[in-house]
């Protein structure tokens, strides 16, 4: 089982529209997570961390779930801009500072 | 300011040829980070330093794989000999000590392709 599972996709949706990624991870020690974006042929960057208690930047909204170590991204109000790969991220431990990645999801806004 | 640096941008090279990645990290961070990336495996941690020093090497995939971090401005990554499964895209990134949460700054990559 991968550490990091995320469904690849590509989510196709109308500008507009509201879309929710989910990724699951294995290890309950689990630490820090975050969601990081990655355009076609660039490197990742930080979109945003992920609290316990949820957290909301914008028209992005992340979720986390402890109990089922499970981490959600919502976006409202899809752009064009939006079309990329949002990649799911976890540290296991803080002492350590080793990110894993998920294979990440691609989304693909439409006009 | 700058972002991490990272040379050359694409690389081509024969089986068996060595290949050096250089990577500058920005300014003032103390962690540095090799990764690598491909569409089968996604993006895989190789080895990072902290203060110029490797502390996690678990991800080098053999011993045909060596990295270095000669001070704080500059890392290489190294492959003898290369193989055409080395193919991939290399990102370095680095990041800065004393935060809560560890974001990384991602180099732009260098894009091997080995025939």
């Amino acid at each position: 089982r991968k550490e990091v599972e995320q469904d690849p996709g590509p989510f196709n949706v109308p500008e507009g529209a509201t879309v929710a990624f989910n990724c699951t991870y294995s290890n309950s020690a689990s630490q820090s997570f975050f969601w990081y974006r990655q355009d076609c042929r660039k490197e990742p960057k930080l979109l945003m961390s992920v609290y316990s208690s949820g957290n909301e930047d914008g028209r992005f909204t992340a979720q986390l779930n402890r109990a089922s170590q499970y981490i959600s991204l919502l976006i409202r109000d899809s752009k064009l801009s939006d079309s990329a790969t949002y990649l799911c991220v976890v540290n296991v431990d803080t002492g350590r500072r080793a990110l894993t990645f998920g294979s990440g999801t691609r989304l693909q806004v439409q006009p | 300011d700058a972002g991490v640096i990272q040379s050359p941008r694409h690389e081509v090279t024969e089986m068996g040829q060595e290949v050096t990645l250089r990577c500058k990290p920005i300014s003032g961070h103390d962690y540095l980070f090799w990764y690598r990336q491909t569409m089968m495996r996604g993006l895989e941690l190789l080895i990072y330093f902290n203060n110029n020093v490797p502390i996690d090497d678990s991800g080098m995939p053999e011993d045909r794989f060596s990295a270095k971090m000669p001070n704080a401005s500059f890392s290489t990554l190294k492959i003898q000999p290369s193989e055409p499964r080395d193919s991939a895209v290399y990102f370095c990134a680095s990041s800065p000590s004393g935060t809560t949460y560890n974001e990384q700054f991602f180099g732009p990559g260098t894009r091997l392709t080995v025939l």
